[in-house]
């Protein structure tokens, strides 16, 4: 049971162009929506998260747009630059409890120079 | 900066043999974590402990099982490794409650033959 439906699972995108990756998550209780970045022979590193009581977080070229009603958030990078290549994964976490986050399937984003 | 090492960075085992994967931190962090990471399903959690000799199980912890000793450690331990066990392993860390940066190790290769 995948609780959070991330999409597409690759992507290839021209230099400044704005990838945009998308997620779905079904359990209304989480509360905490984290992005990660990873680089290959890398761990994943937090890249930006967001509450659900905000519609738009950005931080640098990065941002999150958050629909509660559709129960959807998505990770937008303006103009992206062949650095920005790597796995990205969303995921979503319960207020209460322990952080154990569920992670999405991961996209593969490719910036063509 | 805040570290997450795993000792093993590439194993190679035999149907049937014990793993150990190790993983320390140097933050002082309660909370530790082992994820699975296989392509197209993401990041799925095996097990996390939040305090020495503490453990609960993630959403997939068949045929594994883990120690915390000491609050630095945590060690991921695969009794009779199979070959659907072959895959990448990440270790976390991360302070306790929700919002806290969960930090990652780079990761352990496991190919079992």
């Amino acid at each position: 049971q995948q609780q959070v439906k991330q999409s597409p699972q690759s992507l290839i995108v021209q230099k400044g162009g704005i990838p945009i990756i998308n997620c779905a998550y079904e359990n209304t209780a989480f509360d905490y929506f984290p992005w990660y970045q990873q680089f290959p022979g890398k761990g994943p590193a937090l890249l930006i998260a967001i509450r659900p009581d905000v519609s738009e977080k950005k931080e640098g070229r990065f941002t999150i747009s958050f629909n509660k009603s559709a129960k959807q958030f998505s990770l937008h990078i303006m103009d992206s630059q062949p650095g920005d290549s790597a796995t990205y994964f969303c995921a979503a976490s319960l207020r209460q409890g322990a952080q154990k986050l569920v992670f999405g399937q991961g996209t593969r984003l490719t910036i063509n120079p | 900066d805040v570290k997450v090492t795993q000792s093993s960075r590439y194993l190679v085992k035999r149907t049937g043999e014990k793993v150990f994967l190790e993983c320390v931190q140097d933050m002082d962090h309660e909370n530790m974590f082992w994820y699975r990471q296989d392509p197209g399903l993401g990041l799925r959690l095996i097990y996390f402990s939040y305090d020495v000799k503490m453990k609960e199980k993630g959403d997939i912890p068949e045929g594994y099982s883990v120690s915390r000793e000491k609050k630095e450690r945590f060690s991921l331990i695969l009794e009779s490794t199979s070959t659907n066990q072959t895959s990448m392993y990440l270790c976390a860390s991360s302070l306790p409650g929700q919002g806290n940066t969960i930090y990652f190790g780079e990761g352990s290769w496991l190919t079992v033959v």
